[in-house]
């Protein structure tokens, strides 16, 4: 079975704070993405990675980075948290896709709290 | 664009009803469509799938069945327990791409 592992389960920051939200998956997948969820909005893609040292930007990434030294590891930074990042954070990965689309498998999350 | 639709929610059923979530979505391409759920406190994990048009994705009891003439992916169950409470995400894959609904909160009591 995939495991795509999330550090951390709950965290509580304070503003202006730098937080690393680290993500680890074993299954040897080159696509790695981080997105938040929010109630009524659904999950939103942040950023997103196909290979390592390769990052691309979803659809919010402002106020985050990313970093991929590694194939197996994608983190996530807030460079200066703020209250509206309070949110719940998931980390995915898939194998490189063709026709068919293969799925994206999930770890179980972050619940941030920014203070 | 891409996007999908699903209806909102919340739902709530007694035991034993009929299930139906619909989702309906806008591609360009040919994608994959799929269903997530996610049980309280975790993350989302891979219901079901189907990667062309009528095609049937199943599993635990729930179906699926990818209909290009209307672009839709409906969820349904013949009889729901209590332990299916979740959200239910419709979500749609193109390219290295994916794109997902809102999320249907889902409550069954005995």
């Amino acid at each position: 079975d995939v495991k795509v592992t999330q550090s951390s389960r709950y965290l509580v920051k304070r503003t202006g704070e730098k937080v690393f939200l680290e993500c680890v998956q074993d299954m040897d997948h080159e696509n790695m993405f981080w997105y938040r969820q929010d109630p009524g909005l659904g999950l939103r893609l942040i950023y997103f990675s196909y290979d390592v040292k390769m990052k691309e930007k979803g659809d919010i990434p402002e106020g985050y980075s990313v970093s991929r030294e590694k194939k197996e590891r994608f983190s996530l930074i807030l460079e200066s948290a703020s209250t509206n990042q309070t949110s719940m954070y998931l980390c995915a990965s898939s194998f490189q896709t063709g026709t068919p689309i293969v799925p994206l498998h999930f770890g179980n999350g972050t619940r941030l709290t920014v203070t | 664009g891409n996007s999908v639709t699903q209806m909102e929610g919340p739902v709530t059923l007694s035991e034993e009803a009929f299930l139906t979530i619909n989702c309906t979505y806008t591609a360009t391409g040919y994608p994959s469509l799929f269903w997530y759920v996610q049980y309280p406190g975790e993350g989302l994990q891979l219901l079901l799938k189907a990667t062309k048009a009528d095609d049937k994705g199943s599993n635990k009891g729930f179906e699926a069945t990818y209909r290009k003439e209307t672009t839709s992916f409906h969820l349904e169950k013949g009889s729901v327990q209590v332990s299916d409470s979740a959200v239910y995400f419709c979500a749609l894959g193109t390219g290295n791409q994916f794109y997902f609904g809102t999320g249907t909160s889902l409550t069954v009591i005995p």
